[in-house]
């Protein structure tokens, strides 16, 4: 069936320095492709996502590519600060999202 | 208005209980979706519904039953659960569910716990 790979599954950084998650996914129908943040006990939050007919967005320190082709995208956080620690998740969409598996990111002040 | 809101925000049950669970947008979003979240995992989605009709179950045991009774109100009745139902219950809207993915947005979710 349709899967989302995610990783790293854990990412330690120093504050300020950039952080990169990779994720793949295996149906080529999907055209739509959200990053979520989860802090622990909290909702996921949308903090970017993408859509097939565009290769990279940004929005202040965070952005995501698209590779088509590859079916691959990232994101990619600039000047990490240590509220950026928590959960992300990537999701491939077409009807509905696959989620990857998460990545916990932390952020060492 | 973008916000999703569940109520219980926790629920203990027995195995033997019935409980129900409510979430509630305002958004005009005609898609509603169930997803339930085990610790240190994503979201899995349980069932989507379109205009107040059923969409999509993904093979989720009948003791789980959902409910869209208009199209701002989500409900999840829960009858003779197991404690491995515990987990954490979101909710989510989209504007629609067509052929192209709409963004999701969460609700806070119902932390349950079966004993």
């Amino acid at each position: 069936g349709e899967n989302v790979e995610q990783h790293p599954s854990t990412l330690s950084v120093q504050e300020g320095d950039s952080a990169v998650i990779k994720c793949t996914y295996s149906d080529s129908a999907s055209n739509y492709f959200p990053w979520y943040k989860q802090e622990l006990g909290k909702r996921p939050q949308l903090i970017i996502d993408i859509r097939s007919n565009v290769g990279e967005k940004k929005d202040q320190r965070i952005a995501v590519t698209l590779n088509k082709t590859a079916k691959h995208f990232s994101l990619h956080i600039t000047e990490t600060q240590p509220e950026d620690s928590a959960v992300y998740f990537c999701a491939a969409g077409t009807y509905k999202y696959i989620f990857g598996t998460g990545t916990r990111l932390k952020v060492l002040a | 208005d973008t916000e999703v809101t569940q109520t219980p925000k926790h629920l203990v049950m027995g195995m033997t209980n019935k409980k129900s669970l409510k979430c509630e947008q305002h958004m005009g979003h005609r898609a509603m979706y169930w997803y339930k979240q085990k610790a240190k995992k994503p979201p899995e989605l349980m069932f989507v519904y379109s205009y107040e009709k059923l969409s999509i179950n993904e093979s989720v045991p009948s003791r789980f039953s959902p409910e869209c009774p208009n199209s701002s109100l989500l409900n999840l009745h829960l009858h003779a659960l197991q404690p491995e139902d515990s987990a954490l219950y979101l909710c989510a809207s989209s504007q629609e569910l067509v052929y192209s993915t709409d963004t999701q947005y969460f609700g806070p979710g119902t932390r349950l716990t079966v004993l």
